[in-house]
């Protein structure tokens, strides 16, 4: 079965840092694109990160650029998102998606989610 | 604001047709790039219900269908069932932005 499954979320105050993780299985995790989506309270999708399948490029949204980072590491199956100098705008879910390029590109399998929440 | 604009709400009684709309700008749906429509269940992760502009994953049921034009795209609803209010957001990607964007999301009601 196909499952991403996040963990890692809490509460942490403003200023802190938090790491998530996403397990894979059921699939060959060192073959996709993975991407790391928040969600607000009560608002809608923000992408925030992409890693490449190997590891070798990765991209991120303005609004986390130079305080979060994206790794993988295929030998454990496991997507990290590392979140230094959160701030409360921060607090949202936090999803794992696959990218599938024979699905377009689209993000095909999404986990349940994590929540972060920052606040002193 | 998001990159790609949907309307916030739309609705519509059951068995009706409706369609949510998701426009952008010639840096994302206008050059070419694919759009991708997700359905999402209040409390539960996002699901892809069209891909590539006009593709359902197997499972989806073919009273959904997405469309293009221009540097817009459409999702359309018909035959409404009560099991379709959720929220519905519009993907696509970004070249001068270079990144993946998501519409502001539309939530439908099933009235």
């Amino acid at each position: 079965q196909v499952r991403l499954v996040e963990s890692g979320g809490g509460v942490v105050q403003p200023g802190r840092s938090l790491r998530l993780s996403c397990a894979a299985s059921g699939f060959t995790f060192s073959s996709y694109a993975m991407h790391w989506v928040r969600q607000a309270p009560g608002k809608g999708l923000e992408w925030v990160a992409v890693i490449w399948y190997d590891g070798s490029k990765k991209y991120y949204a303005d609004s986390v650029k130079g305080r979060f980072t994206i790794s993988r590491d295929n030998s454990k199956n496991t997507l990290y998102l590392q979140m230094n100098s959160l701030r409360a705008e921060d607090t949202a879910v936090y999803y794992c998606a696959r990218q599938n390029h024979d699905y377009g590109n689209a993000f095909d399998i999404w986990g349940q989610g994590t929540m972060v929440t920052v606040s002193s | 604001q998001s990159v790609l604009t949907q309307s916030p709400s739309v609705s519509g009684a059951p068995g009706q047709r409706v369609t949510i709309s998701c426009t952008g700008s010639s840096s994302n749906i206008g050059a070419g790039y694919d759009v991708n429509w997700y359905q999402q269940v209040p409390g539960t992760a996002p699901k892809v219900l069209i891909y590539g502009n006009n593709n359902r994953p197997s499972g989806v049921p073919d009273r959904l269908s997405g469309s293009k034009s221009g540097t817009s795209a459409s999702l359309a609803i018909t035959g409404l069932q009560a099991e379709d209010e959720a929220d519905y957001y519009c993907q696509s990607y970004d070249s001068s932005l270079s990144l993946w964007v998501f519409g502001g999301g539309t939530k439908l009601t099933v009235l």
